[in-house]
């Protein structure tokens, strides 16, 4: 099945310390992509990645970090954690539609993240 | 900047009626416009998509209007059911291969 796979799902952690959120998707899609969504704030983007190695910021990519060392694969770190960053976070990946030429996105179910 | 606006209140509707959901932007001039489903606690779900240049999409029974001029587009589901409850989030592009959404509009369809 085709699919964007985050984990973890949940996590409950504090202030400063490191964590990492996994994002694995199996559709050898080039463009991967990193969301946090906020009550009345909507999806926003933190960074993306438009292929192995290939990574540049969104609209709110401070505090996070990222890596792109193979296609599958896009991590979201987070180096020292703060309340602020408490959050739905979305991976996505996507192709370019043949024609349109659009970018259509598959998410990843999401990772709720709570900083205390 | 570019801005896209959703009403943010809910929509309420009776089972059976059609459910007409509102996308207004501005500072843009997208080549097209994505229509997308989020559950709670669930990830988007692409819905439709609409180029410029198409002033009307059906699927099965979503409806989607993109009129330029105006800046808009309408989303419309006929014979709403109680399981088309949910948000839904329009999305244009920003740059190369970036995806702008707006907050969303959360439908909610009684029995």
């Amino acid at each position: 099945e085709a699919q964007v796979t985050q984990n973890p799902r949940y996590l409950i952690t504090v202030t400063g310390k490191k964590l990492t959120v996994t994002c694995s998707q199996n559709m050898n899609h080039e463009y991967m992509s990193w969301y946090r969504q906020d009550p009345g704030l909507g999806l926003r983007q933190i960074y993306y990645s438009m292929n192995v190695e290939v990574t540049d910021k969104g609209d709110v990519p401070e505090g996070y970090k990222v890596s792109r060392k193979e296609k599958r694969n896009f991590p979201l770190i987070l180096e020292s954690p703060s309340p602020n960053q408490t959050s739905l976070y979305f991976c996505a990946s996507s192709y370019r539609r043949q024609g349109s030429g659009a970018n259509v996105l598959t998410f990843g179910a999401g990772s709720r993240l709570t900083v205390l | 900047s570019q801005k896209i606006e959703q009403n943010s209140e809910a929509l309420n509707i009776q089972e059976g009626k059609t459910a007409t959901l509102t996308c207004n932007y501005t500072n843009y001039s997208p080549a097209y416009l994505q229509w997308y489903r989020q559950d709670p606690g669930r990830g988007p779900v692409f819905l439709l998509l609409i180029r410029e240049n198409e002033k009307e999409k059906r699927k099965e029974r979503l409806k989607v209007t993109f009129d330029t001029t105006l800046k808009q587009s309408l989303f419309h589901i006929t014979a709403s059911q109680p399981a088309d409850s949910a948000t839904y989030l329009c999305a244009l592009p920003w740059g190369f291969q970036k995806l702008v959404f707006g907050t969303g509009t959360r439908l909610l369809v009684s029995p």
